[in-house]
């Protein structure tokens, strides 16, 4: 079975414009959360999509949304890029929307200047 | 009430030796408690997880000791090797959060050769 799976790996982006971050979990999962990884604030949960339905929500401005589509895919999108939202942008995928294992991407690492 | 405390920061230890890393809460309704392994380049891995009725539960040279009068709980890396050298976070779970994960800010573990 296939892992989860971020697209693109490597992004360089420009203050104040947009991004758009692609994460496909693993067939048949239907729950998929991101993450902001950087070195001094370890793991920041963003939001997490559950049947096309946004289930929890982090601390995070407004800037930054998400979806998720009937295949469970699901994107995530950042506008007017700040410097601070450099990062590795993790995606997450289980099964159900109970305690099951999560299962990561290997991540988008974001670079904005 | 939502935080997990995760210390050491970083640990080195020599090859051979017990790795310990420890996590404390403090939401007594948390049921589930997994440890992640990242290492460089890639998205965390779950190692293993523990659910308080349980004080202790082992993988190989992996175990975790739960407290659940003292709300701790940590991870023990017997006989440690060069490729347990990696990034280490505990998390923490509740049936009411949508099993939302709360994540302790990691270990850098290097095991010294």
């Amino acid at each position: 079975k296939a892992g989860v799976t971020q697209t693109p790996r490597y992004l360089i982006k420009t203050r104040g414009q947009q991004v758009t971050l692609s994460c496909s979990p693993i067939s048949g999962h239907r729950s998929v959360s991101w993450y902001q990884q950087t070195p001094g604030q370890g793991l920041q949960f963003l939001f997490e999509y559950f049947s096309e339905t946004q289930r929890n929500k982090g601390n995070f401005p407004g800037r930054f949304s998400g979806r998720q589509f009937s295949n469970s895919r699901s994107e995530m999108n950042v506008s007017t890029l700040e410097l601070g939202d450099s990062a590795l942008y993790l995606c997450a995928s289980k099964r159900t929307g109970r305690k099951d294992e999560q299962y990561f991407g290997p991540g988008t690492r974001l670079t904005v200047t | 009430q939502q935080q997990v405390k995760q210390s050491p920061q970083s640990l080195i230890v020599q090859k051979g030796g017990i790795s310990i890393i420890n996590c404390a809460y403090e939401n007594t309704a948390f049921d589930y408690f997994p440890w992640y392994q990242q290492f460089p380049g890639k998205g965390p891995a779950l190692l293993i997880a523990i659910r308080p009725d349980v004080s202790e539960k082992k993988e190989g040279r992996f175990t975790i000791s739960f407290n659940k009068s003292a709300k701790q709980f940590s991870l023990h890396i017997m006989d440690s090797q060069p490729g347990d050298s990696a990034t280490y976070f505990c998390a923490a779970t509740r049936q009411d959060s949508n099993y939302q994960l709360i994540w302790g800010a990691g270990t850098k573990l290097i095991i010294k050769p």
